[in-house]
């Protein structure tokens, strides 16, 4: 079945430094993908839309030159963290539109767990 | 804008019996697809049950319901029998026909053996 990957699984930075995240389709190809932000015991908060060949769409209060989405190919979105800080500290989860049998339906990753000291 | 509201942060259930979480949803399109998913201490998503908005019919899957209402805009989820397995955080989403996602602020499920 369809499957989407995330790397790395957990990350530990300093404050000030840039994080790169990466989320992969395994074995199907998502022209979109969905990245959503987590705090410890809320909900998942839509942050943007990846799209593969153009610019990613961001949700309303979400900084674009803060999350940098890059949509490099059909089976790959990255979301790098520039100049990290303490509050930047979450969990990172995204999703790829995808179809199981004769649904459409969202393929979660497992989730990047950002700590920022 | 699309919101999703959870009024339940925390249900408690005794286990074999039966539990219901509730949900409202806002929104002025016609097309979307309400969800229910289960988040486990993993962290992973996993999908409990969908509802096509244009479909009358409540979806059923196996020991979970939802009972849907369109107007009213309320979407909430019976689970039945209860399991220890069932205890989570349970999220109610939104997903626009463009495939973006609103989640619930969740409800936290105990099941009490």
């Amino acid at each position: 079945g369809a499957v989407v990957s995330q790397h790395p699984s957990r990350v530990i930075c300093k404050s000030g430094t840039s994080v790169k995240i990466e989320c992969r389709s395994l074995d199907f190809q998502a022209t979109t993908m969905f990245w959503y932000r987590q705090f410890p015991k809320q909900s998942l908060m839509l942050m943007a839309t990846s799209n593969e060949g153009s610019k990613a769409t961001y949700e309303q209060g979400v900084e674009k030159d803060k999350f940098l989405i890059n949509h490099a190919s059909l089976t790959l979105s990255t979301l790098t963290v520039t100049s990290a800080h303490p509050e930047d500290s979450s969990f990172y989860i995204c999703s790829a539109p995808g179809v199981r049998g004769r649904y459409n339906e969202q393929f979660f990753g497992p989730g990047t767990r950002l700590t920022v000291l | 804008a699309q919101t999703v509201t959870q009024s339940q942060p925390e249900m408690s259930v005794q286990e074999a019996e039966t539990v219901t979480l509730s949900c409202t949803y806002d929104t002025s399109e016609s097309d979307y697809y309400l969800f229910w998913y289960k988040q486990p201490p993993s962290r992973q998503m996993i999908l409990v049950i969908r509802q096509e908005a244009y479909k009358q019919q409540n979806a059923t899957e196996n020991r979970f319901s939802v009972n849907f209402q369109k107007a009213a805009k309320s979407f909430s989820l019976k689970i039945s029998d209860s399991q220890l397995g069932d205890a989570a955080m349970y999220f109610c989403a939104y997903r626009r026909s463009s495939n973006q996602f609103y989640f619930g602020t969740g409800t936290s499920l105990t099941v009490i053996p």
